[in-house]
């Protein structure tokens, strides 16, 4: 069964920084393109970063753009979402899912999510 | 960046009732469309891509249609563990996907 686990989600003030990383199991990690989501509280969802398996194509929402950062390594199985200059509005629930194999563009696979509070 | 508006936003049910749930696109994306299933407390589930795909293992009440701007998810014969939200996913690009806001399917 695929396995995606998150972590680094905390409280952090606005105008910090955090880095999220999920851990991939049970899957050859380096055919899939994966994909960050995130839901603030009560709210729809949200795609906000996907980046193919190669790294050759990285994608961004217009609300992140410029201040998120996704990677991976797939040496070690995992992917990584480096958020600077938080918001308020950047809290939510931060799930790491897995792109359908191929085009990789909806999410097949998904983790419980890691969560980020933004407030001072 | 393209829009989807899900309708309707809420819809109540009985057990055994067909349900349909609409998603509009703001320009065409073919058939690049999937549907989620989301309980409270859960991440979401894949239930339809390609706009019309059943993924394996997903009941066969579950059904979706339309290409282009319009598109629907229905469910035949609603069941107790169908209670949930669903949500539409555009994917005409992979540099911007977006969801629609969302359906709740509520108990009547």
């Amino acid at each position: 069964e695929v396995q995606l686990v998150e972590s680094g989600g905390t409280l952090v003030q606005p105008g910090k920084s955090l880095r999220l990383s999920c851990a991939a199991s049970n899957f050859t990690f380096d055919d899939y393109a994966m994909h960050w989501v995130r839901q603030a509280p009560g709210k729809g969802l949200e795609w906000v970063s996907g980046i193919t398996w190669s790294s050759g194509t990285i994608a961004y929402a217009d609300s992140v753009k410029g201040r998120f950062t996704i990677s991976r390594d797939n040496a070690k199985n995992s992917l990584f979402l480096h958020m600077t200059s938080l918001r308020v509005e950047d809290t939510a629930l931060y799930f790491c899912a897995r792109g359908v194999y191929g085009s990789g563009r909806h999410f097949d696979s998904w983790g419980q999510g890691t969560l980020v509070t933004v407030s001072s | 960046d393209i829009q989807m508006t899900q309708s309707p936003s809420s819809v109540s049910a009985s057990v055994g009732d067909r349900v349909t749930i609409t998603c509009r696109a703001s320009q065409d994306i073919k058939f690049w469309l999937a549907w989620y299933q989301q309980k409270p407390g859960q991440a979401p589930k894949l239930l339809i891509y390609g706009a019309y795909t059943l993924r394996n293992g997903v009941p066969s009440r579950f059904s979706g249609s339309g290409s282009g701007t319009e598109f629907t998810l229905t469910i035949s014969s609603l069941q107790p563990e169908d209670f949930a939200t669903y949500y539409c996913q555009q994917a005409n690009s992979f540099l911007a996907l977006t969801f629609g806001g969302g359906t709740k399917v509520e108990i009547k």
